[in-house]
C-alpha cells in the first residue's frame, strides 16, 4: 500500500535554531501533501497544504515566514521550523492524498529546549 | 480552525464490551473517515465513508455516516488490548483541495 515516510521521528533542538522535517511518498507521488501539528493530547490542526511545484497554502494563524515549506519534488515535501522556541514543541505529521483516501506518515516529535 | 466534536472524550472499558462513540458537526461534510492513532504514531484508517446513510464494516468495527451529513458514529464490537488508543473521526468538504477536519478524539483504554 501507499506509504509515506517521515524522518526523523524525533528531534531535539535549541532555541533560536532551525529543524527541518522530511515527508517522501515511497511509492507513489503526490502533488499534495499535508502538515498537521497535534500537541499532546489534542487533535491534529492543519498547518498548511503543501502543493508541489508552487507555493504551500498556510491556514489562519500559521506563520509562513516561521514554518516554510518545500514540495520541489513528486516524493518529497518539507518543513522547516525556523528559529524555533519551546512553544513550538510538538508533534509534527504530514499526510499525502491519494485517491481512495489520505496516508499520514509516522509523525515527528519536536523538543525545543 | 474548526473541529468536530466527538463524544466521549474518552472511556474506560473490559474487554469483550462493545463501544461506540460519535462525531457531530455544525456544517456538512461529504466524506467522513475514522482513524486511530497510537501513541507516537500518525493515525491509521479506519473506515471510510462517502454517502450520507451509508453504514460500513472493517471486522469488529462499523460505522455509519449520518443522513443530514452532519454526523457519524463508530462502533466497536468485542473489545480487545489493542484497541486501545486514541479514534478521531475526521470529515471532507467537497471543493476545499481534499483538506481534512478532525475531531477532537475519543482515547479509548480496554482493561482486562
Amino acid at each position: 500500500g501507499a506509504v509515506v515516510s517521515q524522518h526523523p521521528s524525533w528531534v531535539i533542538c535549541k532555541s533560536g535554531t532551525s529543524v527541518k522535517i522530511e515527508c517522501r511518498s515511497l511509492d507513489f507521488q503526490a502533488t499534495t501533501m499535508f502538515w498537521y501539528r497535534q500537541f499532546p493530547k489534542q487533535s491534529l490542526m492543519l498547518m498548511a497544504t503543501s502543493n508541489e511545484g508552487s507555493k504551500a497554502t498556510y491556514e489562519q494563524g500559521v506563520e509562513k515566514d516561521k514554518f516554510l515549506i518545500n514540495h520541489a519534488s513528486l516524493t518529497l515535501s518539507t518543513l522547516t521550523v525556523t528559529s524555533a522556541h519551546p512553544e513550538d514543541s510538538s508533534f509534527y505529521i504530514c499526510s499525502a492524498h491519494l485517491l481512495l483516501g489520505y496516508t499520514f506518515g509516522s509523525g515527528t516529535r519536536l523538543t525545543v529546549v | 480552525g474548526q473541529q468536530l466534536n466527538q463524544s466521549p472524550q474518552s472511556m474506560f472499558i473490559q474487554e469483550g464490551e462493545d463501544v461506540s462513540m460519535n462525531c457531530t458537526s455544525s456544517s456538512i461534510f461529504n466524506t467522513w473517515l475514522w482513524y486511530k492513532q497510537d501513541p507516537g504514531e500518525g493515525p491509521v484508517l479506519l473506515i471510510a465513508l462517502y454517502k450520507a446513510g451509508e453504514l460500513t464494516s472493517n471486522g469488529r468495527l462499523t460505522a455509519q455516516f449520518g443522513i443530514t451529513r452532519k454526523d457519524s458514529f463508530l462502533n466497536i464490537s468485542a473489545s480487545i488490548p489493542s484497541d486501545v488508543g486514541i479514534y478521531f473521526c475526521a470529515g471532507q468538504h467537497t471543493g476545499t483541495a481534499s483538506k481534512l477536519t478532525f475531531g477532537t478524539g475519543t482515547r479509548l483504554q480496554v482493561t482486562l
